[in-house]
């Protein structure tokens, strides 16, 4: 893989459903995996900076892990809320110091 | 509100013309960050400046320059522009250069290029 990759693309959730989505990013070189949550009209906020194979992150009701061997990262949110529609946005950073940005996956959790 | 502050927050220009996007980072933050969004295209890493000194280049033009101030502040000039530089311009910082540090994004520059 030499782009980040993300999927779905889009999500339609009901409200206290749990829900996830991918990450896949080049493994070679991999520094480390930013997450950001990106609600229409605002910027980008960072989630999760992960780092080592098997990292285990959480803030809330979302999480993330990490593998780096294979190249990818899941986002998963439990119990969705109307107010976690968003895009949610991952970026891979290579030891050249340049951001890769995947094209997110827009999630709208429906009351 | 990240702390991280951009001007203006609006621009409308014609082609051809020069414009200078101003970022001012987080206190104490000496990594900035510039990212274009364009409307069919992702977030693409532009230029990456720590304590004053270009630290990584990314998807960005020759017409296009920065700097970093002795006051940390940046600049995002864009020269002889194009239709296609019509976006969304985000600044972020972070403390230092690592890739470890969450970057805190500012509120965006929405450039209109005529």
């Amino acid at each position: 893989i030499l782009n980040v990759e993300q999927s779905p693309q889009s999500l339609h959730v009901q409200e206290g459903d749990s829900t996830n989505f991918t990450c896949s990013f080049p493994s070679s070189n991999f520094y480390a995996l930013h997450w950001y949550r990106w609600e229409t009209a605002k910027s980008p906020e960072a989630l999760f900076v992960m780092t080592l194979n098997g990292d285990e992150k959480k803030k809330g009701r979302i999480s993330a892990t990490l593998n780096t061997k294979e190249g990818y990262s899941y986002l998963y949110i439990k119990g969705s809320q109307p107010e976690d529609s968003a895009t949610y946005l991952c970026a891979s950073h290579s030891g050249t110091y340049k951001y890769i940005f995947g094209t997110g996956t827009r999630l709208k959790v429906l009351a | 509100d990240s702390g991280v502050t951009q001007t203006p927050k609006h621009l409308i220009t014609a082609t051809g013309q020069r414009v200078t996007l101003r970022c001012s980072p987080r206190s104490g933050d000496l990594s900035v960050y510039w990212y274009q969004q364009s409307l069919d295209q992702g977030l693409q890493f532009l230029i990456q400046y720590y304590n004053g000194e270009e630290r990584a280049k990314g998807n960005i033009l020759e017409r296009f320059s920065a700097q970093q101030f002795p006051d940390l502040h940046s600049e995002l000039n864009l020269s002889s522009l194009e239709l296609g530089d019509s976006a969304l311009y985000f600044c972020a910082s972070s403390p230092k250069t690592s890739g470890y540090n969450e970057q805190f994004f500012g509120p965006g520059t929405r450039l209109t290029v005529l």
